[in-house]
């Protein structure tokens, strides 16, 4: 069974730091292309970031320079370094995966906020 | 970006009877290789998404044969043949043929 966990969120100030991390189970991750999808509370779904399997990545441009996504083989783990968080960045981040969004974690949430 | 356009916004619908949702692309989502990267995915109350339907019309595997996925180009639907109370929740359509993906912006399927 495939499982994919999301830790690492919670409360942060503006301008701080969180590195969320997200352990896959039952697929191997580098094998696979992998993002990050969130969702604002009370909206919809925003894509984020990708790692494909031959390590190439790509950020939506709301994020492009304070966010990075990467992966630890080792750990069949998957990352999202987000730095100079905002306010506008407060949502439940998704890891997604296994081709084609086919997999998602239960999701875990960031808030923004002074 | 390409812009997905979902209607409507909610549907009330009776248990047992059919649900339709459209989803519009602001350009074409057949990509070079001939697929059409286009998935639909469910929400339900407090859930993470889950995807129902691939490139279109492929479902995945566990989802119920009431659902289907149709269209081609700009235009595709999401048709439920009879609402089951399970069926409530958000959906989604999104495309992965054009960078970035994008998705729609969800209908709200409730029971009436």
């Amino acid at each position: 069974e495939v499982q994919l966990v999301e830790t690492g969120g919670g409360l942060i100030q503006p301008g701080g730091s969180l590195r969320l991390s997200c352990a896959a189970s039952g697929f191997t991750v580098s094998t696979n292309y992998m993002s990050w999808v969130r969702q604002a509370p009370g909206k919809g779904l925003e894509w984020v970031s990708v790692i494909y399997s031959g390590g190439s990545t790509f950020h939506a441009d709301s994020v492009k320079g304070r966010f990075t996504i990467s992966r630890d083989n080792s750990k069949n783990t998957l990352y999202l370094q987000m730095n100079s968080l905002r306010a506008e960045d407060t949502a439940v981040y998704f890891c997604t995966g296994g081709g084609d969004y086919g997999y998602w974690g239960q999701g875990i949430l960031v808030t923004v906020s002074s | 970006d390409v812009v997905m356009t979902q209607s409507p916004l909610s549907l009330p619908v009776t248990l047992g009877q059919p649900a339709s949702i459209s989803c519009r692309s602001s350009q074409s989502l057949v990509y070079s290789d001939g697929n059409t990267y286009l998935n639909w995915f469910q929400q339900r109350p407090g859930q993470s998404p889950r995807r129902l339907i691939y490139k279109v019309s492929n479902r995945d595997s566990g989802v119920p044969d009431r659902f289907s996925g149709s269209g081609s180009g700009t235009d595709f639907t999401l048709k439920i043949s009879r609402v089951e109370a399970e069926d409530v929740g958000v959906y989604y359509c999104m495309q992965g043929t054009h960078w970035p993906p994008t998705f729609g912006g969800g209908t709200k399927v409730e029971i009436k």
